[in-house]
């Protein structure tokens, strides 16, 4: 069974710098999909990233950005010029590309405090 | 708006009752999700389905039950044989080809003394 680690339960960053929330995961398969979600304090899941195992450019989106190491098994969000809605509860996921259920597999997420 | 509901917001019962929370989408998704959120647990599946009349259990699924008899609605009964039922719930739904992103309802909060 796929695990997923956040090892940082929180963190926290000043407005208009950049900071970086770590993920790893433990996996046997080679084809499979990454997430971060974003839960703020309504508790509403925000999709915010997503990478493709297959792919070597790691994915970019404005502000957010993954540093994706397959090898390495790590898949860590980088956050720049951080804004005061960026606080939220952030998850790593995981998702088979071979298993049957499109599941995910969260982590335990990393809340970010955002200080102005 | 397209979108996935779940009602209530809130929801209060007794302990040994069974209870019913609702979830209904109407972004025409073959497959729907239910997941139990706790302080510093992250997420965990308890049941999900690909396709109406069919689903199966996930990582958590003791205690609990679940119907698809439509595509649009997927409700779950937490049963009073379920030990710890006081949670965040979510239901979720995807499409099944394709990019495949679930998206998630607002969820219920379920309070069982």
């Amino acid at each position: 069974a796929q695990t997923v680690t956040q090892s940082q339960p929180e963190m926290s960053v000043q407005e208009a710098e950049t900071v970086t929330l770590s993920c790893t995961y433990d996996t046997s398969e080679s084809d499979y999909y990454l997430f971060w979600y974003k839960q703020p304090p309504s508790r509403q899941m925000i999709l915010v990233i997503r990478q493709e195992a297959y792919k070597q450019q790691n994915a970019t989106e404005n502000r957010f950005s993954v540093n994706f190491q397959k090898a390495a098994k790590s898949f860590s969000l980088k956050i720049s010029d951080s804004q005061l809605g960026d606080a939220a509860m952030y998850f790593c996921a995981y998702r088979s590309a071979e298993e049957y259920g499109n599941k995910l597999v969260f982590g335990a997420g990393t809340i970010l405090r955002v200080k102005s | 708006d397209g979108g996935i509901t779940q009602s209530p917001k809130y929801l209060f019962r007794k302990e040994g009752q069974n209870v019913t929370l609702s979830c209904e989408q109407n972004l025409n998704h073959d497959a729907m999700y239910w997941y139990r959120q706790d302080p510093g647990q992250g997420l965990r599946l308890i049941y999900y389905s690909q396709i109406v009349n069919d689903f199966q259990k996930g990582d958590i699924a003791e205690g609990y039950s679940v119907s698809r008899e439509k595509k649009e609605s997927f409700p779950l009964t937490v049963t009073s044989a379920q030990k710890n039922p006081t949670a965040f719930y979510l239901c979720a739904s995807s499409s099944t080809w394709g990019r495949r992103e679930q998206y998630f309802g607002p969820g219920t909060r379920l309070t069982v003394t």
